[in-house]
């Protein structure tokens, strides 16, 4: 069955240091990924995606992510963290061929300490 | 990129009442759209996929009854939320396929307090 993992439900750093959110996929074909920031009372705000070609892609405010298919795995990270990047991070995946909707993770709600 | 549209924002009502949640795909057709709730300091899920001339289909465990999709044209979907209780309250969305399916445009969500 297809699922999405986010071992991490709260993660704390300290404003500058680097951050790294986990994210494990089961898709049986190759999959689609995204990862969306959703700050309080707000609605989900793209991050960035992985369709194919080069397994690092870059986002916006910083980020980029990995994909690894050995590992299942599509981490997303940033080399220096600032206190607005506080908030609701969600790894998804699509599944295309069920008409497009998303299975997400549980989410990862990250603190920055200043 | 493609923009949905999803109004209200927040809404606040008082139980017993119901509530309509509108999408819209401004500029482009979308045959199907997703909605999705999500209880606060959770994520996501899947209630209910909407298809353009055809009833929705539902997710296991929600209640058709309760959560009225109506899918009127290719660029409105409505949610209505009826008999409203305050157990309904949460954080609604909802989001259009993109081509092949591969991406998603999500609507600004709708933050629905029942009283």
């Amino acid at each position: 069955a297809q699922s999405v993992t986010q071992p991490d439900i709260h993660i704390t750093v300290s404003e500058g240091a680097s951050l790294e959110l986990r994210c494990n996929y089961s898709y049986g074909a190759t999959p689609y990924l995204f990862w969306y920031v959703q700050s309080p009372g707000q609605g989900l705000q793209l991050l960035l995606k992985y369709f194919s070609g080069d397994t690092l892609v870059q986002g916006i405010k910083g980020f980029e992510a990995e994909f690894k298919r050995s590992q299942s795995s599509f981490n997303l990270r940033k080399p220096s963290v600032h206190w607005s990047d506080a908030a609701e991070y969600f790894c998804a995946v699509v599944l295309y061929n069920q008409g497009g909707k998303l299975i997400f993770g549980q989410g990862t709600e990250l603190s920055v300490k200043p | 990129g493609a923009v949905v549209s999803q109004h209200p924002s927040r809404v606040i009502c008082k139980s017993g009442t119901s509530v309509k949640i509108e999408c819209r795909s401004l500029d482009f057709q979308a045959t199907t759209m997703f909605w999705y709730r999500q209880f606060p300091k959770k994520s996501l899920m899947l209630m209910a996929t909407s298809n353009e001339g055809s009833k929705a289909t539902y997710e296991q465990g929600v209640e058709k009854d309760k959560f009225l999709i109506n899918h009127a044209s290719l660029t409105l979907s409505t949610l209505t939320v009826t008999s409203a209780h305050p157990e309904d309250s949460s954080f609604y969305i909802c989001s259009a396929p993109g081509t092949g399916n591969t991406e998603a445009f999500f609507g600004q969500g709708t933050r629905l307090t029942v009283v």
